[in-house]
């Protein structure tokens, strides 16, 4: 079936305008994951969404970022006021349950931030 | 906190040599622990993972064990192909995120 996808692939954008990342998980999975990935910090969590239960926001780095998943299946991550230290691979993923079950990635998001 | 150790790479090997790429973890509890590799190009994979402890996740001719007693979970693969270039990161998943390496770059020479 359809792995996740993610939208646009690419986005350039200049400093201080705000951008919005769009994730379709798997069908049928419940949990819904955004991480970055950038030279200087490697991989990092950021959200994490599972059913109805509140977001697990620990992982964002300023109230500049948040996400939202709409009827249990898109998400979108939203960057306010973007800086040159946003610029990262986006990427997004989604599991059946949550907890120990395997997240599957999709291609990610490359974010430039001039 | 939890937290991934891996070698630093690039690696670079010969066709058909041994590889091993060294993980070591530090998580309370009894984290799940995976590999995943990211080919050119493309996005995250799932190689093989492991759930408790002394089992075995294997995949593609790659292989690692849990091994509570070192933390430890080190990749190996008997011979390597040049296919197998790519970026292996090591992870572990506990209280529903992942926490990974930084990554080590693989380059195979024919």
């Amino acid at each position: 079936g359809a792995g996740v996808s993610q939208s646009p692939s690419n986005k350039v954008t200049e400093k201080g305008k705000d951008v919005e990342l769009r994730c379709d998980p798997i069908s049928g999975h419940t949990a819904l994951y955004w991480y970055r990935q950038s030279l200087g910090q490697g991989l990092e969590f950021l959200i994490y969404f599972q059913g109805n239960s509140a977001p697990d926001k620990s992982g964002l780095p300023s109230d500049r970022f948040s996400a939202e998943r709409t009827g249990g299946s898109v998400s979108t991550l939203t960057i306010q006021r973007t800086q040159q230290e946003d610029s990262a691979v986006y990427l997004c993923a989604s599991s059946l349950g949550g907890g120990r079950e395997t997240q599957y990635f999709g291609p990610g998001t490359r974010l430039l931030v001039l | 906190g939890d937290s991934v150790t891996q070698m630093e790479g690039p690696v670079t090997l010969s066709e058909e040599a041994f590889l091993t790429i060294n993980c070591t973890y530090t998580a309370t509890g009894y984290p799940s622990l995976f590999w995943y590799v990211q080919y050119p190009g493309e996005g995250l994979q799932l190689l093989l993972k492991a759930t408790k402890a002394d089992d075995k996740g294997s995949n593609k001719g790659f292989e690692a064990t849990y091994r509570k007693e070192t933390t430890s979970f080190h990749l190996e693969k008997g011979s390597v192909q040049v296919s197998d270039s790519a970026v292996y990161f090591c992870a572990l998943n506990r209280d529903d995120k992942i926490i990974f390496g930084k990554g080590t770059r693989l380059h195979i020479l024919p």
